[in-house]
């Protein structure tokens, strides 16, 4: 079977720093993406990572170790707008062969006070 | 268009009615996919097309379930004899294959309630 495993709910204040953490165990690994989903929206592409490391995009880094099957997303400099859920999600095939299908975790809700 | 589209927004059906859910890709995008989330839940994949054909359905729940593409462009997921487990957002999404991180693009999504 597939499955990922991230926390459900997290929560954080303003300007502080989070990470969400992300185990998966698929029957295959293509590549692991974040995306962000603030209520009622549609999802929202934030980073993807093929290779072992940290990416960074702004305020939002993401981090790979595929020996470990891990993953994280860490938000910086947290701001209000920031609440909203976050689904890592497995690319399983590759693009050339039954393309791009996407597992995904159930997803962490992050909540940011003030 | 600027962005993924998905009609009707929300459909709300009687157990036992059939449904056709719509999405319009981004223009140019040669992969679609439709996804399912439940309340709370993740996403769970039904289907992907590369073109006009789909090479992985394996997401489908049952055979009530059925999805076409046409012109490489516009696709319709139907549902027939609904049931009320049927009531989840369905969301579409779109990408442009190949690319090395396949970032796919979604629509605000259809809610479906089935009564």
């Amino acid at each position: 079977g597939q499955s990922l495993e991230q926390p459900s709910e997290v929560t954080a204040v303003e300007g502080a720093i989070v990470q969400i953490n992300c185990t998966y165990q698929t029957s295959g690994f293509y590549g692991l993406s974040w995306y962000q989903q603030h209520d009622g929206g549609a999802p929202t592409f934030l980073s993807y990572n093929g290779l072992d490391g940290l990416e960074e995009t702004g305020r939002f880094s993401s981090f790979l170790s595929r020996s470990d099957s891990y993953g994280y997303l860490l938000l910086q400099e947290l701001q209000m707008k920031d609440s909203a859920s976050y689904f890592c999600a497995v690319r399983v095939h590759p693009l050339y062969n039954q393309g791009g299908k996407l597992i995904f975790g159930q997803g962490t809700e992050l909540s940011v006070k003030p | 268009g600027a962005g993924v589209s998905q009609s009707p927004s929300n459909k709300v059906t009687e157990k036992g009615k059939d449904v056709e859910l719509r999405c319009d890709p981004i223009s140019g995008h040669t992969a679609l996919y439709w996804y399912r989330q439940s309340l709370g839940q993740g996403l769970e994949f039904l289907i992907y097309f590369q073109g006009n054909s789909a090479p992985d359905k394996s997401g489908l729940p049952s055979d009530r379930f059925s999805a076409e593409r046409t012109g490489g462009s516009v696709s319709t997921l139907t549902i027939q004899r609904t049931q009320q487990e049927d009531s989840a957002v369905y969301l579409c999404a779109s990408s442009l294959v190949p690319g090395r991180q396949d970032t796919q693009y979604f629509g605000p999504g259809t809610r479906l309630t089935v009564l």
